[in-house]
């Protein structure tokens, strides 16, 4: 089975400021995927970034970029230039790939505050 | 707006109850999951339908069960229900595609009373 650790329950960073969220997981599956999920005060559940194991390349989506580490099993979240509107819980997420998609093993997520 | 919907967006029972929460995937999406939020266990999947056959199965209990209809909405059925049970419960879908993206429903937010 896997599993999805995130160590940091909460964190704060300064508005225009970066931030790096951790991530690890554990798994004896070779293909997979990892997804960073953003979930503000309102609950709904927003994609934020995804990963394919079998890229090297980290992927980026504007402020948002990370850090893959395949063989530590590590995943990081780094955010640059923090908004006000950044502030949510963020679940790292864990999917093997399977004939058809698969469902998604969450961490317990971490808290992040921006402050004016 | 995900495209993914979910009524009713609030429910509040009693416990022993039984309730039916609805789930209508995007277009074309035919599978569909679900997953409950609760702040003791976070995130977690309950089953997973594709296009009406169930595919996986995670921690639901025997108390819950679910259906994906011939039209590819989904409905998830608690009963009995007990206090331990009041979380929010998240209907996703997904496209069989290479993107494996699933799309989040806005949630219903089950409080067991």
């Amino acid at each position: 089975a896997q599993t999805v650790t995130q160590s940091q329950p909460e964190m704060s960073v300064q508005e225009a400021e970066t931030v790096t969220l951790s991530c690890t997981y554990d798994t004896s599956e070779n293909n997979y995927y990892l997804f960073w999920y953003k979930q503000p005060p309102s609950r709904q559940m927003i994609l934020v970034i995804r990963q394919e194991a079998y890229k090297q390349q980290n992927a980026t989506e504007n402020r948002f970029s990370v850090n893959f580490q395949k063989a530590a099993k590590s995943f990081s979240l780094k955010i640059s230039d923090s908004q006000l509107g950044d502030t949510a819980m963020y679940f790292c997420a864990f999917m093997k790939l399977a004939s058809g998609n698969t469902p998604l093993v969450f961490g317990k997520g971490t808290r992040l505050s921006v402050i004016a | 707006d995900s495209g993914v919907t979910q009524t009713p967006k609030h429910l509040i029972t009693a416990t022993g109850q039984r309730v039916t929460l609805r789930c209508s995937p995007r277009s074309g999406d035919l599978s569909v999951y679900w997953y409950q939020q609760s702040l003791d266990q976070g995130l977690q999947f309950l089953i997973q339908y594709y296009n009406g056959e169930e595919r996986a199965k995670g921690n639901i209990l025997e108390r819950f069960s679910a259906q994906q209809f011939p039209d590819l909405h989904s409905e998830l059925n608690l009963s009995s229900l007990e206090l331990g049970d009041s979380a929010l419960y998240f209907c996703a879908s997904s496209p069989e595609s290479s993107s494996y993206e699933q799309y989040f429903g806005p949630g219903t937010r089950l409080t067991v009373t």
